[in-house]
């Protein structure tokens, strides 16, 4: 599976839009990009995942650029239970593959008061 | 629809011991995944389950670790005998298919003495 980078941390306000950039520029045509999130010591959360367009859902929208080398997580009005750490993850889905999700070091979004 | 449950949540056992953990995944979810974090270090993949199969469990640390899911329902994680190195939080994970996403427990603490 592709490697992802992310910045260590990001601050952001309560109210305000958090967004969350990640560099896949080594994805291949058949890997998706997955965000999960971890709340304190809780199991992972999933948030979305996406191929190539953009998606959205009641949690959070995400961005892949065209070239697929990027993509970016947002939280439209981020609050205070939004503090997490949020793991970009490229894997790859097709039938016979491995399914495992390969964490990072991931983003602490810390969402100010 | 219940999440996926693990059981126990916190376990203590002193070095030597056995300790069985067990993961119930989401009902109607064939594939089945094991991760750990040990203390400082990122959520590692130990294997993977589709159905009573194991498909990879290239992420088992050594032969002191056995994971079984007869019937493919319910699966169990057995560490015999522990070390100190154990020590860490065990998750486990379910999903239904090929691209959907995985659903985490809350883990299970495991502090080996």
């Amino acid at each position: 599976d592709a490697k992802t980078t992310q910045p260590t941390s990001m601050d952001c306000a309560e109210g305000r839009a958090a967004n969350l950039p990640c560099n896949h520029s080594t994805i291949s045509g058949n890997e998706y990009v997955y965000w999960y999130r971890q709340i304190h010591s809780q199991g992972p959360q999933y948030i979305i995942h996406g191929l190539k367009n953009n998606e959205t859902n009641e949690m959070a929208s995400l961005i892949i650029t065209e070239d697929r080398k990027s993509s970016t997580l947002i939280l439209p009005h981020a609050t205070l239970r939004d503090t997490a750490v949020y793991y970009c993850i490229v894997r790859v889905a097709a039938r016979g593959s491995n399914y495992k999700l390969t964490f990072g070091k991931g983003t602490l979004l810390t969402v100010n008061p | 629809e219940a999440g996926v449950t693990q059981f126990p949540s916190h376990s203590v056992i002193e070095k030597g011991q056995t300790v069985t953990l067990r993961c119930d995944p989401i009902s109607g979810h064939d594939n089945l995944y094991w991760y750990r974090r040990v203390m400082g270090k990122e959520i590692k993949f130990l294997l993977h389950f589709v159905k009573e199969s194991k498909q990879d469990e290239s992420g088992m640390p050594n032969n002191r670790f056995l994971a079984e899911r007869t019937g493919g329902t319910y699966s169990t994680l057995k560490v015999q005998p522990a070390e100190l190195e154990d020590s860490g939080v065990y998750f486990c994970a379910s999903s239904r298919g090929l691209v959907t996403e995985a659903f985490f427990g809350q883990g299970t603490r495991l502090t080996v003495v």
